[in-house]
């Protein structure tokens, strides 16, 4: 069955880094995409990035572009999620998604989250 | 850009139908998902495409599209079904996504 295992929480300090890894399983990691959402206490859903691992490009939501960066290790079929100089708005809980392409595309299993808690 | 506009928050009475709609410029040109999310837990998702559900989700769940809005129609509402509701679709560049703002679900 498909999995997506995430890292677990994070607790760190304004302008520092994290990072969140997604270790797959149960398919063909080349052959889809994974995307990171996150979701602020009490908010919405925020698409952040994706990159298509089955060709290496990457796009990013405007408001994150320069402090977001999303890989993905072919041979361990993880993805990871980097941000940079973190504020305390950061505080959310993040998510990895596997995204399917095409135009009936979806993110149709999501990784259990993991919560990155950004507080001096 | 991509901006999809939700309603916050909508009731319906057990058992009857209920719908969820989602409006902006890119669904002329792109599909819209949908995705469930309960308190604590993980978002699901429900509906996508030209109406299509994966497995396991009841064709209570379907979806429809018309211009700049699409909808998302709970019929027969069950308690269960309280939760939010969030859609997603590609912006104009077609490269990024976004997320509606979400509707809250009451079943009354």
């Amino acid at each position: 069955q498909v999995q997506l295992v995430q890292s677990g929480p994070e607790v760190t300090k304004p302008g520092a880094s994290v990072r969140v890894s997604c270790k797959t399983s149960g398919y063909t990691f080349t052959s889809f995409g994974i995307s990171w959402v996150r979701q602020a206490p009490g908010q919405g859903l925020e698409w952040m990035g994706w990159i298509g691992v089955y060709n290496g490009k990457t796009y990013y939501a405007p408001k994150l572009q320069g402090r977001v960066t999303v890989t993905a290790d072919t041979s361990t079929n993880t993805a990871y999620m980097d941000m940079s100089d973190l504020i305390s708005d950061d505080t959310a809980i993040y998510y990895c998604t596997r995204t399917t392409k095409g135009r009936l595309d979806s993110f149709d299993y999501w990784g259990q989250g993991t919560l990155v808690s950004v507080s001096s | 850009s991509s901006e999809l506009t939700q309603d916050p928050a909508v009731s319906v009475a057990l058992g009857q139908t209920v719908r969820i709609t989602c409006q902006g410029e890119n669904l002329r040109a792109y599909y819209v998902s949908w995705y469930q999310q309960k308190p604590g837990q993980v978002p699901l998702l429900i509906n996508y495409g030209k109406n299509s559900r994966p497995s396991g989700i009841p064709d209570r769940f379907s979806g429809s599209a018309s211009g700049s809005a699409a909808s998302l129609i709970i019929t027969g509402v069950q308690a269960d079904d309280e939760a939010d509701y969030y859609c997603n679709s590609r912006d104009s560049s077609g490269n990024l996504w976004a997320f509606g703002g979400g509707t809250r679900l009451t079943v009354l």
